[in-house]
């Protein structure tokens, strides 16, 4: 089956580490993006990828990096300069410009 | 810049009556506009697409939208709901000269039984 796999599900970090979260994809699409999503505030645009090996801030990049060494591949590392990480991320890919994006089932992640 | 307006936070609606979701858009074309599912924990789902044509678009579990230019709006319908509808509603439209969406802030919907 076609799909966006996240993982981990959920992940605990201790303050002041650096965490990567994965994002997977087998559906052959050329963009891939990150979003957090926090309680009242809808989606929040992290970073975003039209092609592999480019990437662009979205919104909200500040202590946050990605990487896009293959197509299929687009981790998220959650630095420790991120003041407020514990959020839940998702992460989504499209075919082409305009076109409908499809999810992850997402990671949730808390700082403790 | 593009922004997408879902005016209702939560909505409490009985099991088997009517629903409707409001989304408004500002976008300087005809837009290409999405509604997406989502329940607790879990990913977007979506629920269903407009890209031109017949303005009342058919989408999965029984919703649909109805896009109407002169109000700006991009509304989602459901004759009957069920508990199983219970879960966050998020309208959508592409950033314009951008591959990337931007989303309405969310309309919770509870099912009362």
């Amino acid at each position: 089956d076609g799909g966006i796999t996240q993982s981990p599900k959920y992940l605990f970090r201790k303050e002041g580490q650096n965490v990567t979260l994965s994002c997977e994809q087998n559906l052959n699409h050329d963009a891939m993006y990150w979003y957090r999503q926090d309680p009242g505030q809808g989606l929040r645009l992290i970073y975003y990828s039209q092609i592999v090996n480019d990437f662009q801030k979205g919104d909200i990049a500040e202590g946050y990096s990605v990487s896009r060494e293959k197509k299929e591949s687009f981790p998220l590392t959650v630095t420790s300069a991120q003041k407020n990480p514990t959020a839940f991320y998702l992460c989504a890919s499209s075919i082409q410009r305009n076109t409908e994006a499809f999810f992850g089932q997402g990671t949730r992640l808390t700082v403790v | 810049a593009q922004s997408v307006t879902q005016p209702d936070i939560h909505i409490t609606v009985s099991e088997g009556a009517s629903l409707e979701l409001r989304c408004n858009y500002s976008y300087g074309a005809t837009p290409y506009l999405f509604w997406y599912v989502q329940s607790p924990g879990q990913g977007l789902q979506l629920l269903l697409k407009y890209f031109s044509g017949d303005t009342l678009v058919q989408g999965i579990k029984g919703f649909e939208a109805e896009f109407k230019r002169s109000q700006s709006s991009f509304n989602l319908r459901k004759p009957s709901v069920h508990w199983s509808d219970a879960a966050e509603y998020f309208c959508a439209v592409p950033e314009q000269g951008a591959q990337k969406l931007v989303f309405g802030q969310g309309t919770r919907l509870t099912i009362n039984p």
